[in-house]
């Protein structure tokens, strides 16, 4: 079964720390992976968007990683302030579906 | 940001009424989604839409029916609405999955009494 992991769960960081977000799949043919952010009772707003032949995206203090041989991505907040408190959120669409699966997140709290 | 727009915003009914909600867009992308959230299942797929016409089933289809008669407009019925169904429901589009972005509306919540 095609399933998108995101661990852990939940993340509390202090204010200016850098910290990385994991998510991972369980098939490595992949046509590409989203990252998301989902305020509390809002709709998801697009971050970066990885297509499978490329390793990495980069939006202001945001970078994402793909490796796709160990079914892996990262998403990197450089620098983290209070305003990036938010659900982040992994979706993948898998090659030969036109389907989005998503992880069911890390909920992040920058601490001021 | 994208225009999507879902209508209505908030909605509680009872249970086995019919319920209907509307995805609008205006950005005239083919694909159109929607999914329900839910607390410790994350999001989930109900149908999906790739063109005037074309719909296909997601995960959680039971019980849901959808239709899409106009590229900018994809509806999701609930025929008779259960407890189950209380959710937040969003519709997302996309030019398509294979390599473009998704881009969300704002969400529908139904609670179902």
């Amino acid at each position: 079964k095609q399933e998108v992991t995101q661990i852990p769960a939940a993340l509390s960081v202090p204010e200016g720390e850098n910290l990385v977000l994991n998510c991972s799949f369980t098939d490595s043919a992949i046509y590409n992976l989203q990252w998301f952010r989902q305020d509390p009772g809002k709709g998801l707003t697009s971050l970066l968007l990885i297509q499978s032949s490329q390793r990495e995206q980069t939006s202001g203090r945001l970078n994402a990683s793909l490796d796709k041989s160990s079914g892996r991505s990262t998403l990197y907040i450089a620098a983290s302030q209070p305003g990036d408190s938010a659900t982040y959120l992994c979706a993948v669409v898998f090659s030969g579906t036109y389907k989005y699966i998503f992880g069911t997140g890390t909920r992040l709290k920058v601490l001021a | 940001d994208a225009g999507i727009t879902q209508s209505p915003r908030h909605k509680v009914t009872e249970t086995g009424t019919p319920v209907t909600l509307r995805c609008h867009q205006t950005e005239n992308h083919r694909y159109m989604y929607w999914y329900r959230q839910d607390p410790g299942h994350g999001l989930r797929l109900i149908h999906y839409s790739y063109g005037v016409k074309d719909t296909d089933k997601g995960e959680v289809s039971d019980g849901y029916s959808v239709s899409r008669s106009k590229t900018e407009d994809f509806l999701l019925t609930l025929e008779s609405a259960t407890s189950s169904q209380t959710s937040v429901y969003f519709c997302a589009i996309s030019e398509g999955p294979d390599r473009y972005e998704q881009f969300f509306g704002p969400g529908t919540r139904l609670t179902v009494l």
